[in-house]
């Protein structure tokens, strides 16, 4: 079945440098790659997302890339700020099963201040 | 608006009971879709609902089972309890294929 794995599991880093998470997907048939922040106590909230027919995206200082090719993609956070820590997850899914996300394992993001 | 609202936000429950969790959708979603999550892991997909019925079904037991009432809301029905249903469950409402996740009720069995 489908399988999402996601790197790295833990991140710290200086407030104002990036971060950067990768994930893999294993079914050449997802099209859609949302992902989500998930701070303590709440539900994921999704933060960006991207269509197999687009390559990169930018939203303020969060980018996100895809290489259908490898089954790749990843999550950029520019300019990291204390309140970008949270757990981040990745997952993929098709557009005729939009409600059916397959997540990865998370990455707990920490920023040193 | 209040998003996705689930109830109630802590459950304990012993093995062998049955649980009953509840979710309404945002105003305007019609599709709700039911997650697990284990502690430290992502959340896996348990099934969704639309129009009353069950459309999608992961890879979950028929101990796991659920309703979609006429104003959109659901309830998550899990019976026969077993240790290793304590999680985090969370319910997720759509009508665009974009998913809204509630905060989620957290279920402990002891």
């Amino acid at each position: 079945g489908e399988n999402v794995e996601q790197h790295p599991s833990t991140l710290s880093v200086q407030e104002g440098d990036s971060a950067v998470i990768k994930c893999t997907y294993s079914d050449s048939a997802s099209n859609y790659f949302p992902w989500y922040k998930q701070e303590l106590g709440k539900g994921p909230q999704l933060i960006i997302d991207i269509r197999s027919n687009v390559g990169e995206k930018k939203d303020q200082r969060i980018a996100v890339t895809l290489n259908k090719t490898a089954k790749h993609f990843s999550l950029h956070i520019t300019e990291t700020q204390p309140e970008d820590s949270a757990v981040y997850f990745c997952a993929a899914s098709t557009y005729s099963s939009a409600s059916k996300i397959i997540f990865g394992s998370g990455t707990r993001l920490s920023i040193r201040p | 608006d209040a998003g996705v609202t689930q109830s109630p936000t802590h459950l304990i429950k012993t093995r062998g009971q049955q649980v009953t969790l509840r979710c309404s959708p945002k105003s305007g979603h019609d599709t709700v879709s039911w997650y697990q999550q284990a502690l430290g892991q992502g959340p896996q997909f348990i099934f969704q609902y639309y129009e009353e019925e069950e459309r999608q079904r992961g890879n979950f037991p028929d101990r796991f089972s659920g309703h979609q009432f006429p104003n959109y809301s659901s309830e998550l029905n899990v019976n026969a309890l077993l240790l290793g249903d304590s999680a985090l469950y969370l319910c997720a409402s759509s009508n665009t294929g974009v998913l809204l996740f509630g905060p989620g009720t957290r279920l402990t069995v002891l």
